[in-house]
């Protein structure tokens, strides 16, 4: 079956290291998301693509970056990790740059830095 | 700006009863669409259901449907008949046409479904 995977699920970093968490979705999606969700604030929006080499930043992309070089993938990069970067990440995609089109999310990874 | 608010932290029924979910948003679109989004324990984000703003008909899905006042800018869920595996976070989202796919979070409820 088709699906939205994410790795790692869980990651412990320190202050200052640069972290990659990978996105790999098989519906050959062209759009897909970043988010953050931190307590109290619900999703808010970190990142966008909506096709290779397609990239937007979103409403909290400072200290994040993305790239987009094939479909399937779209790997979030903190350059200089930092506490306030500790929350859970969800990667999101859909098929259709059609508004209201249901985004189908990943199982999230969880990063706490220290 | 877009905003959704969701003014119940925290809710508790019984197993069978009826909960409503509340959920407003502040927009000066015309064209939109409204979604819940379920979060279980095991943290994946699920979809409940879906409302497109031109239509009128209040979406249904089995056990929930919503209440959608336009007028008044609400987006209530009600969950009839609730079981234990509802028991969950519930996000209302919100996309406008000209924000392409970029939902809009509110800052959850968090549901609780009792023996």
């Amino acid at each position: 079956d088709a699906e939205i995977t994410q790795s790692p699920r869980h990651k412990i970093t320190e202050t200052g290291r640069q972290v990659t968490l990978a996105c790999h979705q098989t519906w050959n999606h062209n759009n897909m998301f970043w988010y953050r969700q931190d307590l109290g604030h619900g999703l808010r929006l970190i990142h966008y693509s909506y096709g290779v080499q397609d990239t937007n930043k979103g409403e909290v992309s400072d200290g994040y970056s993305v790239s987009r070089s094939n479909t399937e993938d779209l790997p979030l990069t903190l350059e200089s990790a930092a506490s306030s970067q500790t929350s859970v990440y969800f990667c999101a995609s859909t098929q259709l740059r059609l508004v209201g089109e249901t985004q189908y999310f990943g199982p999230g990874t969880r990063l706490l830095v220290l | 700006a877009q905003t959704v608010t969701q003014s119940q932290p925290e809710m508790s029924v019984q197993e069978a009863e009826t909960v409503t979910l509340s959920c407003t948003y502040d927009t000066s679109e015309s064209n939109y669409y409204l979604f819940w989004y379920k979060q279980p324990p095991s943290r994946q984000m699920i979809l409940v259901i879906r409302q497109e703003a031109y239509k009128q008909q209040n979406a249904t899905e089995n056990r929930f449907s919503v209440n959608f006042q336009k007028a008044a800018k609400s987006f209530s869920l009600k969950i009839s008949d609730s079981q234990l595996g509802d028991t969950a976070m519930y996000f209302c989202a919100f996309i406008y046409v000209q924000g392409a796919q970029k939902l809009v979070f509110g800052q959850g409820t968090r549901l609780t479904i009792n023996p």
